[in-house]
């Protein structure tokens, strides 16, 4: 079973508006990744969130990470069309230290 | 420039052979992995390796083979065993299997079985 889930499944919005999805996860963790995939291609780091870290930013990305609701969201600010892609969060399996990937958000970013 | 390369992009085989999937790093990580990835789904771990010569099981290892004679390379064997081949298949690498280390991934190879 995955350890992260993301919601929504899809998301569209046009460009220059803000796009917020959001990922729960099951066991306690040490830290939460969140990646970016173009379509046919490997995927990207974007952020790492460390439990003892509440937020945490990167250019438009905004990361939260709320433990005692197991979950995290990321908002992508300002988005542009170059910003459709999936984005999926990572965290530890449940036998410890390798990374599970959730289902991902797909995101079309409209001009 | 460091990277990971995966080759071919594009794979087409007949039931019932066995296929092997590239993955070659320069980025002097210890660590690697195979990911599979189904449409529309996130990436469910085959194999890893955490140093040269050792690799261990993922949540769907069965059907699948791995090497890691050199720490450059972590080829993938898809074996005639493996019921549900057709697949987007996804190597990545890490400087530790630690949690906080972020992943590296190739540009996948699609793999069609037919």
């Amino acid at each position: 079973s995955q350890q992260g889930e993301e919601d929504p499944q899809a998301l569209s919005i046009q460009e220059g508006e803000n796009a917020t999805m959001n990922c729960s996860y099951k066991t306690s963790i040490n830290n939460l990744q969140w990646y970016r995939q173009n379509s046919g291609r490997g995927l990207v780091h974007l952020i790492l969130i460390r439990s003892n870290e509440r937020e945490k930013h990167s250019g438009r990305l905004r990361v939260t990470l709320d433990t005692s609701k197991k979950s995290s969201s990321l908002l992508i600010t300002a988005s542009r069309a170059a910003d459709t892609a999936s984005y999926f969060c990572a965290t530890e399996g449940a036998a410890g230290n390798k990374l599970t990937f959730g289902g991902g958000t797909r995101v079309l970013v409209k001009p | 420039d460091g990277g990971i390369t995966q080759s071919p992009k594009y794979l087409f085989r007949k039931e019932g052979q066995n296929v092997t999937l590239s993955c070659e790093q320069n980025l002097n990580h210890d660590a690697m992995y195979w990911y599979r990835q189904d449409p529309g789904q996130g990436l469910r771990l085959i194999y890893y390796s955490q140093i040269v010569n050792d690799f261990q099981k993922g949540d769907i290892a069965e059907g699948y083979s791995v090497s890691r004679e050199k720490k450059e390379s972590f080829p993938l064997t898809v074996t005639s065993a493996q019921k549900n081949p057709t697949a987007f298949y996804l190597c990545a690498s890490s400087t530790s299997t630690g949690s906080d280390s972020p992943l590296h991934f190739g540009n996948g190879t699609r793999l069609t079985v037919t």
